[in-house]
């Protein structure tokens, strides 16, 4: 159902780089809507990681950095930390008759 | 500090009915687009239901027609009336706070609602 693609996973060791990939339509990322990813760490609710496509709310370390380009966007952890072990989602807003608000499929992130 | 207290999840049978609330503080809630999103055990995020600051409603396919979201200001609060629930609504249910940029800035903690006979 998700209309954004994330893969399953990735892993890395701390202090590494990591990057998350959402790929989109023209329908959402390609139609020039802003993508926001968002933290959920175990049993939590998610939380706002980057917002407008690069933009950290007040709080979110500077390891944590947002890129988007045609219809695609990514997100990148530098220096992973052990507490980064969580599931990231990326969002977007879809103008096609299926859905407002689309979210991507989701990455759980594995410090190793 | 803004804070978002979702309540009344549970158990109802196939074809039932709920109703979620949730409690906003922290903020002036009239100025602000609110949501529902909810998550299935183990699953992604899937985006329910949103409402306007003007009281416009927004739903997805999957949910148009027997949900509806609904606030109300004076009680800083917001609603979900669910109806002719199926098993495939069984989820945590957050309410959200609309950014200023189409993102989600504050959630709640969640309520349960499992659908099942």
């Amino acid at each position: 159902q998700s209309v954004l693609t994330q893969p399953p996973s990735v892993s890395g060791a701390p202090g590494q780089r990591v990057t998350i990939s959402c790929t989109g339509s023209s329908s959402n990322i390609g139609a020039g809507y802003d993508v926001h990813w968002y933290q959920q760490l175990p049993g939590t609710a998610p939380k706002l990681l980057i917002y407008g496509n690069s933009n950290r709310p007040s709080g979110v370390p500077d390891r944590f950095s947002g890129s988007k380009s045609g219809t695609s966007a990514s997100l990148a952890i530098t220096g992973l930390q052990a507490e980064d072990e969580a599931d990231y989602y990326c969002q977007s807003y879809d103008s096609s008759l299926s859905g407002h608000y689309v979210f991507g499929t989701g990455t759980k992130v594995t410090v190793l | 500090e803004v804070q978002l207290v979702e309540s009344g999840g549970g158990l109802v049978q196939p074809g039932g009915s709920l109703r979620l609330s949730c409690a906003a503080s922290g903020f002036t809630f009239s100025s602000y687009d609110m949501h529902w999103v909810r998550q299935a055990t183990g699953k992604g995020l899937e985006w329910v239901s949103a409402i306007g600051t003007a009281g416009d409603t927004y739903y997805p396919g999957s949910v148009k027609g027997r949900f509806t979201i609904s606030r109300e200001n004076a009680k800083n609060s917001l609603y979900l009336q669910m109806n002719s629930l199926r098993a495939g609504d069984t989820a945590v249910y957050y309410c959200a706070r609309g950014g200023n940029w189409k993102d989600f800035d504050y959630w709640g903690q969640g309520t349960l609602v499992t659908v099942s006979s």
